[in-house]
């Protein structure tokens, strides 16, 4: 079955430690994009990416990095710059619109990141 | 900034009852709307999206969209204990961050049996 898969499913990290979620596809989707979720809030944008090598900051992607080498895989990196990096992070992919502005989202299971 | 703005709830509502779910919208470039429900601890879902004027049916769930008054809505009709969940609006435009949807917070339905 194609989708998307996250890990780890959750995550526990010091402060000042780097760590690093996985996102993987097989839906051949192009377009790839990681959102945070925090407790009784909205998604909010991290980094998305269009294509292979290429990808552009969201609403919030001071201390995340990311890298898109291969169409399937989006990894997202958690910097110590990230000043609360306790969150649910989403991985999502869709196809890339034609036109624009009319695409699906599909999610993956999601990363619980705490820091201790 | 676009937003998308919904009621946090809870709203509740008794089994077998309509449920309406509210959203507004400030960008008027909006061009696609949808609607993902999203249990405790899990991911969203999709439920269903809308791209026009009017209502979209499928199943117990109609979306209706007025982009004149930048409104879109989502009907349950006959709400079951397992529709209750938080239901998050998303909205998509052309714009400078590709094909990402803007996301409401989220409106928690609550259905009691």
């Amino acid at each position: 079955d194609g989708g998307i898969t996250q890990s780890p499913k959750y995550l526990f990290r010091k402060e000042g430690q780097n760590v690093t979620l996985s996102c993987e596809q097989n839906l051949n989707h192009d377009a790839m994009y990681w959102y945070r979720q925090d407790p009784g809030q909205g998604l909010r944008l991290i980094y998305y990416s269009q294509i292979v090598n290429d990808f552009q900051k969201g609403d919030i992607a001071e201390g995340y990095s990311v890298s898109r080498e291969k169409k399937e895989s989006f990894p997202l990196t958690v910097t110590s710059a990230q000043k609360n990096p306790t969150a649910f992070y989403l991985c999502a992919s869709s196809r890339r619109a034609l036109g624009g502005g009319a695409n699906v989202l599909t999610f993956g299971a999601g990363s619980r990141l705490t820091v201790l | 900034q676009k937003e998308v703005e919904q009621n946090s709830g809870p709203l509740s509502v008794p089994e077998g009852a309509i449920a309406s779910l509210n959203c507004t919208y400030s960008d008027r470039g909006s061009q696609s709307f949808f609607w993902y429900r999203q249990y405790s601890g899990k991911s969203p879902e999709l439920i269903m999206f809308i791209y026009s004027n009017g209502d979209k049916e499928d199943g117990r769930f109609t979306a209706q969209l007025n982009k004149a008054s930048q409104y879109v809505s989502l009907l349950i009709r006959d709400s079951q204990p397992s529709d209750s969940a938080t239901y998050l609006c998303a909205v998509g435009s052309n714009s400078n961050s590709g094909y990402a949807l803007n996301f409401g917070k989220g409106t928690s339905l609550l259905v009691t049996p």
